[in-house]
């Protein structure tokens, strides 16, 4: 299994229904972070979470992180059709050198039927 | 804040010509860029790694001599797909770090080889 993998890898809903995207990964991690795409387009991000949280919030999102499962949940409360793009959840670790690397899941394809 | 710019975001090319994307931090100086690959509904790729003034670092089964990287400047990383065949037609992503944890990412190009 790849780095980060998403579930489900579809998911729809209904205009106002909470929306539960799930993440697992397989290796230690320094933060995991989530990522908004719109069809075609860039990433845009939403949330970052680190090793040592195990709970965040932004706004209608509420990300969780369990790192003795390896496992981290994406929440979006009272979903609206704007939410309707791909989720991707990300886990950074240190990659060749100094740098970060970041690898990303295959993402869940949301779609909030208005 | 953290603004990263491509150039283009678009790009048509006959099969056998080269095509180079731009990448620019605008607001930051960029110690480090990436370059991502995303194929239709699929998820992004790290495709390789740049330090301003080094060569860069490429992902297993990334073709170094097919996608050359250059990181000139602290603003600027340019990928140039050489020699580019229709398989090569994807999404291509940089994004920029200044040496931390946290990537900012670019709009993304639309490559499509005929």
């Amino acid at each position: 299994s790849q780095q980060g993998e998403e579930d489900p890898q579809a998911l729809s809903i209904q205009e106002g229904e909470n929306a539960t995207m799930n993440c697992s990964y397989k290796t230690s991690i320094n933060n995991l972070q989530w990522y908004r795409q719109n069809s075609g387009r860039g990433l845009v991000h939403l949330i970052l979470i680190r090793s040592n949280e195990r709970e965040k919030h932004s706004g209608r999102l509420r990300v969780t992180l369990d790192t003795s499962k390896k496992s981290s949940s994406l929440l979006i409360t009272a979903s609206r059709a704007a939410d309707t793009a791909s989720y991707f959840c990300a886990t950074i670790s240190r990659g060749g050198g100094s740098n970060y690397k970041l690898t990303f899941g295959k993402g869940t394809l949301l779609t909030v039927n208005p | 804040g953290a603004v990263v710019s491509q150039h283009p975001s678009r790009v048509i090319c006959k099969s056998g010509t080269s095509v180079k994307i731009e990448c620019r931090s605008l607001d930051f100086q960029a110690t480090t860029m990436f370059w991502y690959r995303q194929f239709p509904k699929q998820s992004l790729m790290l495709m390789a790694t740049s330090n301003e003034g080094s060569k860069a670092t490429y992902e297993q089964g990334v073709e170094k001599d097919k996608f050359l990287i250059n990181h000139a400047s602290l603003t600027l990383s340019t990928l140039t797909v050489t020699s580019a065949h229709p398989e090569d037609s994807s999404f291509y992503i940089c994004s920029a770090s200044t040496g931390g944890d946290e990537q900012f990412f670019g709009p993304g190009t639309r490559l499509t080889v005929l």
